[in-house]
């Protein structure tokens, strides 16, 4: 099955514990991207990736990193989290070129930063 | 600067009845519009889209107009069902340099149809 899989689900932290939230795709996408979700915001780009060893800043990048470093694989890495990031967190993939297709989203992560 | 909103936080309809859902956006550096569909506790999925030069995209009950003179689109659904509930997103695609393949979204709006 064509899906995007994030982990964890859920997870509460405290401040300033660095995290690592993972994300694996099998649909050989090369573009991979990191959402947060806010009340009232949308879906806010933090960061994404054309391809492998090739990542730049989205909408929201402060206090978040991401590496590409295989194709299937795209993590993101809160160093040193703070409440501000209490959010919930969407992977998702897709393949670039002619034609509308949307991108495949994981099933989120709900962060809670104490 | 949100350069795609939704205004409608909310939106009720009666099953069978068409459900129109709303969207406005302010940059014309977009090649593509979509809609997404969330449920709680799960990930938005993709649910019916339009290229820039058309206005107009059937999908069974789902219908996407884009009025590109008033920077506006729209999603109708008829007819409206109950497992339609959810949340709704609009979303535009950037087409080149650094917003290429970006997707720019909507608050979101809550439909409810009621029984």
């Amino acid at each position: 099955e064509a899906q995007v899989t994030q982990n964890p689900r859920y997870l509460i932290t405290v401040t300033g514990k660095k995290l690592t939230v993972t994300c694996s795709q099998n649909m050989n996408h090369e573009y991979m991207s990191w959402y947060r979700q806010d009340p009232g915001l949308g879906l806010r780009q933090i960061y994404y990736s054309m391809n492998v060893e090739v990542t730049d800043k989205g909408d929201v990048p402060e206090g978040y990193k991401v590496s590409r470093k295989e194709k299937r694989n795209f993590p993101l890495i809160l160093e040193s989290p703070s409440p501000n990031q209490t959010s919930l967190y969407f992977c998702a993939s897709t393949s670039l070129g002619v034609g509308g297709y949307g991108y495949t989203f994981g099933s989120g992560t709900r962060l809670t930063v104490v | 600067d949100q350069q795609v909103k939704q205004n409608s936080p909310s939106l009720s309809v009666q099953e069978g009845r068409i459900s129109i859902l709303n969207c406005d956006y302010t940059n014309s550096m977009f090649d593509y519009f979509l809609w997404y569909k969330k449920y709680p506790a799960e990930g938005p999925t993709f649910l019916i889209s339009i290229s820039s030069i058309k206005d107009k995209n059937e999908d069974g009950r789902f219908t996407v107009f884009l009025n590109k003179s008033a920077k506006h689109l729209s999603l109708h659904i008829v007819p409206s069902q109950p497992g339609d509930s959810a949340v709704y997103f609009c979303a535009a695609r950037g087409q080149g340099g650094t917003s290429y393949g970006k997707l720019t979204f909507g608050q979101g709006t809550i439909l409810t149809v009621h029984p």
